[in-house]
C-alpha cells in the first residue's frame, strides 16, 4: 500500500515562476513531513520539513504547506531557478516512533529558462 | 561535518553472485538506515539500526539480504545470491537519536551504491 503518494511524475515550470509540488498521504498517524531533493547520481538531500502542529513552514524560496484534514502537503518554490531542476521526494514519519520515513514516488521538476 | 560515506559507488554483478556495500554514518548519529531505490520509485526502507540493534527489518528480504552494524558505527549490507530485480541504488542514511525534537527526525543520505545485476 502506497501511504505517501506523489501523483505527478513530472512538472515543467518557467524560470522565475512558482513551482508547486503536491503530496498526499493516507496514514493519519504521520505527524512529521519532509521534502528531499535529488540530483542524478547523488543521494537525496534534505530540503525542508514541517511538523503537524504547523500548517506552514518557510525557508527562503521554499515553503511547505500542510493540510491535515485533507492529508495533503505541498512544496512551493518561488521564484523557480534552473538549479531547482531535480527529483523531489515527499516523505512522512511518525515522530514519536522509530523515525521510519515513508517516501513518495517522486516528482521530476524541470525549470525552463 | 563529513556526510554519510558509502562504497562502492557502482557495482555490476551477474545474477546469483554476491555483493556487499559499506556505510559510515555521520559522526555521532545513533540511527542508521539502508534504503533501496528502484528506478522511478521512491526509496524503500530495508533495515533500520539504533546503535547496533535492529529496530525495523520488516521489508528486508531475509532469504538473500543481510545487514550488520558492528560497534554501533559502520554498517554493511550484503546480497547473496543476487537477482535481476535487485538492480537498484542502495542508500545509506543516518540521523541523530530520536526524541531530540525536529532535528532528530531529519535523515541524511549518502550518495548511494548503484547495483546492476545482469
Amino acid at each position: 500500500d502506497q501511504q505517501v503518494k506523489q501523483n505527478s511524475p513530472s512538472l515543467s515550470v518557467q524560470e522565475g515562476r512558482i513551482s508547486i509540488l503536491n503530496c498526499d498521504y493516507t496514514n493519519s498517524m504521520f505527524d512529521y513531513f519532509l521534502w528531499y531533493k535529488k540530483y542524478p547520481a547523488e543521494g537525496p538531500t534534505f530540503l525542508i520539513s514541517i511538523s503537524s502542529i504547523k500548517d506552514k513552514n518557510e525557508d527562503g524560496r521554499f515553503t511547505v504547506f500542510l493540510n491535515k484534514s485533507a492529508k495533503h502537503l505541498s512544496l512551493h518554490i518561488v521564484p523557480s531557478q534552473p538549479g531547482d531542476s531535480a527529483v523531489y521526494f515527499c516523505a512522512a514519519s511518525v515522530s514519536w516512533g522509530a523515525q521510519k520515513l515513508v517516501f513518495g514516488q517522486g516528482t521530476r521538476l524541470t525549470i525552463n529558462p | 561535518e563529513a556526510g554519510v560515506a558509502q562504497s562502492p559507488r557502482y557495482k555490476i554483478i551477474e545474477k546469483r553472485q554476491s555483493v556487499a556495500f559499506w556505510c559510515n554514518p555521520i559522526s555521532g548519529h545513533a540511527t542508521l538506515y539502508w534504503y533501496q531505490q528502484i528506478l522511478g520509485q521512491g526509496p524503500k526502507l530495508l533495515i533500520q539500526f539504533q546503535n547496533n540493534g535492529v529496530v525495523d527489518d520488516s521489508q528486508l528480504p531475509k532469504d538473500r539480504f543481510s545487514a550488520e552494524r558492528l560497534k554501533g558505527v559502520d554498517s554493511t549490507l550484503k546480497i547473496q545470491p543476487a537477482k535481476l530485480e535487485d538492480s537498484a541504488v542502495y542508500l545509506c542514511a543516518s540521523s541523530p537519536d530520536w526524541g531530540q525534537g525536529e532535528a532528530g527526525n531529519t535523515i541524511y543520505f549518502g550518495e548511494g551504491s548503484w547495483l546492476t545485476v545482469v
